[in-house]
């Protein structure tokens, strides 16, 4: 079953916006992350947060995670047509043997 | 450093028929993982090896998957006979970490396309 769980699964903006995606978990973790996969490609690590941190920056992107509530967003500030792809959040679930579980996707799409 | 490759990128075949995808992982990592990625899906793990030894294989289909990684480098996935459920776009990825590391980004190929008629 997906662990995580993103909403919304499609987001639809014009270029300049924000877009923030959310990712909910039911387990306990060691750290959550977040992908990105442009259609017809493979997943491309954007951000890497543990479990014991509640903010982190790359770039345009901000990630938060609040274990109380088992959630976490992905911020992307001035979204440009080039950031159209989908978002996975993956954990993994408190493991240490470096699998991860993934959920279905948010699908954001920038227009020009 | 050169990435994660995986061939064929496509491939069609009638169920029943057999198939094999290859992975060659970025050189010197010791962890390698195989998913499986339906339309719509993300990403589930089918097999895990650290090295040359299965670490995780427990949502591998055994009746008809298999697969095995010569030598803790490249790796082969199979699936004999196909079934038209497992028309999926199938994933390598790799990780230098070890496998008990908490903190493990994975480094994915572009992926083989399967479809099973």
């Amino acid at each position: 079953s997906q662990q995580g769980e993103e909403d919304p699964q499609a987001l639809s903006i014009q270029e300049g916006e924000n877009a923030t995606m959310n990712c909910s978990y039911k387990t306990s973790i060691n750290n959550l992350q977040w992908y990105r996969q442009n259609s017809g490609r493979g997943l491309v690590h954007l951000i890497l947060i543990r479990s014991n941190e509640r903010e982190k920056h790359s770039g345009r992107l901000r990630v938060t995670l609040d274990t109380s509530k088992k959630s976490s967003s992905l911020l992307i500030t001035a979204s440009r047509a080039a950031d159209t792809a989908s978002y996975f959040c993956a954990t993994d679930r408190g493991s240490t043997l470096g699998r991860l579980y993934f959920g279905r996707g948010t699908q954001l799409t920038v227009w020009p | 450093e050169a990435g994660v490759a995986q061939s064929p990128r496509y491939k069609i075949i009638e169920k029943r028929q057999s198939v094999a995808f290859w992975c060659n992982p970025i050189s010197g990592h010791a962890t390698l993982y195989w998913y499986q990625q339906i339309l719509g899906q993300g990403p589930k793990l089918l097999i895990q090896f650290q090295n040359n030894g299965v670490v995780d294989d427990s949502q591998l289909p055994k009746d008809r998957f298999s697969a095995e990684r010569l030598k803790g480098v490249d790796s082969t996935l199979k699936i004999q006979p196909a079934k038209l459920e497992d028309s999926a776009v199938y994933l390598c990825a790799s990780s230098s970490s070890g496998v008990r590391r908490l903190y493990n980004e994975q480094f994915f190929g572009p992926g083989t396309r399967l479809t099973v008629l």
